[in-house]
């Protein structure tokens, strides 16, 4: 069974600062890794989709990384503002089915 | 270009009543699946359907739970007899396919709570 962790759960970051969320996995057999944001009481609004072939993908200033023989997602989020600040969702599709397993989430707070 | 439409938001039941949930899926996407988050805890999946179909319900209570996705209309996730235990935001997803590929698109999720 695929279990995910996310770690930190929560943090704090000083407007500015570079945010480092890190997901993990127990499966490395895995069709692809979706990174998402789910601010408080609304839905979920994805960010970035790696594919168990690639190392990374870039949206502005977001980047996720993933290392599949480890079980390893790192999202970094560059020059943090506090537009932020939300819950960073990771999700893992394992290889032969369409259930996504997901971690508890990072909550994140950008101070001003 | 509408997203994933999920309705109502937000949903009070009394214990024993039933709880209808709707979800219409992206245009043009076909394959639909259901993920309760629980307070405190992570999305867990629920019930993957295509078109007349359940494809994976291996996510579901086995009793009081049943879904469906018809040919035409939304996607339903019926509760029967709802319990206090069921409270949680019910989240619905779309693929345009079901290939390994495909990302998934989720709607803004529907607020259930049991008093």
């Amino acid at each position: 069974k695929q279990e995910v962790t996310q770690i930190p759960a929560a943090l704090s970051v000083p407007e500015g600062e570079n945010l480092v969320l890190n997901c993990s996995f127990t499966d490395s057999a895995i069709y692809n890794l979706q990174w998402f944001r789910q601010d408080p009481g609304k839905g979920l609004t994805s960010l970035l989709l790696i594919q168990s072939s690639q190392r990374e993908q870039t949206s502005g200033r977001l980047n996720a990384s993933l290392d599949k023989s480890s079980g390893r997602s790192t999202l970094y989020i560059a020059a943090s503002q506090p537009g932020d600040s939300a819950t960073y969702l990771c999700a893992v599709r394992p290889s032969g089915n369409n259930r996504l397993a997901f971690g508890k989430g990072n909550q994140v707070v950008v101070i001003p | 270009n509408a997203g994933v439409m999920q309705n109502p938001r937000h949903l009070v039941r009394r214990r024993g009543q039933e709880a209808r949930l709707r979800c219409s899926p992206m245009k043009g996407h076909s394959h639909v699946y259901w993920y309760r988050q629980l307070p405190e805890e992570g999305l867990k999946f629920m019930v993957y359907l295509q078109k007349e179909n359940i494809i994976d319900e291996s996510g579901m209570p086995k009793e009081r739970f049943s879904a469906e996705f018809p040919k035409e209309g939304p996607s339903i996730l019926r509760i029967q007899q709802v319990v206090r235990g069921d409270s949680a935001a019910y989240f619905c997803a779309s693929s345009l396919t079901a290939d390994k590929f495909d990302g998934y698109t989720f709607g803004s999720g529907t607020r259930l709570t049991v008093v």
